[in-house]
């Protein structure tokens, strides 16, 4: 199982753009990569997936070069609702297991 | 499509009492469940994978006679937490992959367990 490796935490104020860069080195060739957002006492919802390039979605951009080392979620203008931890996952999809690393506290302020 | 849904959301209970906690993928088929359970402030640990008509199979250091998995079917899984103590409170959360709209993992809304 690839290891992932996020930022603890970040600030941001309403309206920026943000990035969140998720290093997993050693993914392997059928690992995808998906970020969840998670909220208080709430399970993790699905943001986004991408194997490869640029995915976009209506909530969110993932970045992955070409190296597939590393990706970068991409959330444009956020609020204050964003505020919630975000987990990078690299794994196989569907019924395959994955381990979720500490995530990244991102605090959006008025 | 993809909701999986958890019940109770949350239960209280007294030491040495078994609780049971229902895991369901409401529009797809689920071959494979995983269990998680979560501390506050900390990330989610993984439990157990639940395999439809199969045993479960328990990360290290978890209880399988304390912890029963039972994936009876494509759509349900449950967890039975047998003589809860006060510090198996946490809260428990499920996901579902397997033959789903986009084969990717979708995680329950979580159960809140206080042990009394």
């Amino acid at each position: 199982l690839a290891k992932t490796t996020q930022p603890i935490s970040m600030d941001s104020y309403e309206g920026q753009e943000v990035n969140i860069t998720c290093s997993h080195n050693n993914i392997a060739t059928n690992d995808y990569i998906t970020w969840y957002q998670q909220f208080p006492s709430q399970g993790p919802r699905f943001i986004i997936q991408g194997y490869k390039t640029k995915v976009t979605n209506e909530v969110a951009s993932l970045f992955i070069p070409a190296d597939r080392k590393s990706s970068t979620l991409s959330l444009p203008r956020v609020s204050l609702s964003d505020t919630a931890v975000y987990y990078c996952l690299v794994g196989p999809t569907g019924g395959f297991k994955t381990i979720f690393g500490a995530g990244t506290r991102l605090f959006v302020k008025a | 499509g993809a909701v999986v849904s958890q019940h109770p959301s949350w239960v209280i209970c007294k030491s040495g009492t078994s609780v049971k906690i229902e895991c369901r993928s409401l529009d797809f088929q689920a071959t494979t469940m995983f269990w998680y359970r979560q501390f506050p402030k900390q990330s989610l640990m993984l439990m157990a994978t639940s395999n439809e008509g199969s045993k479960a199979t328990y990360e290290q250091g978890v209880e399988k006679d304390k912890f029963l998995i039972n994936h009876a079917s494509l759509t349900l899984s449950t967890l039975t937490v047998t003589s809860a103590h006060p510090e198996d409170s946490s809260f428990y959360i499920c996901s579902a992959g397997g033959t789903g709209p986009t084969n990717t993992q979708y995680f329950g809304p979580g159960t809140r367990l206080t042990v009394l």
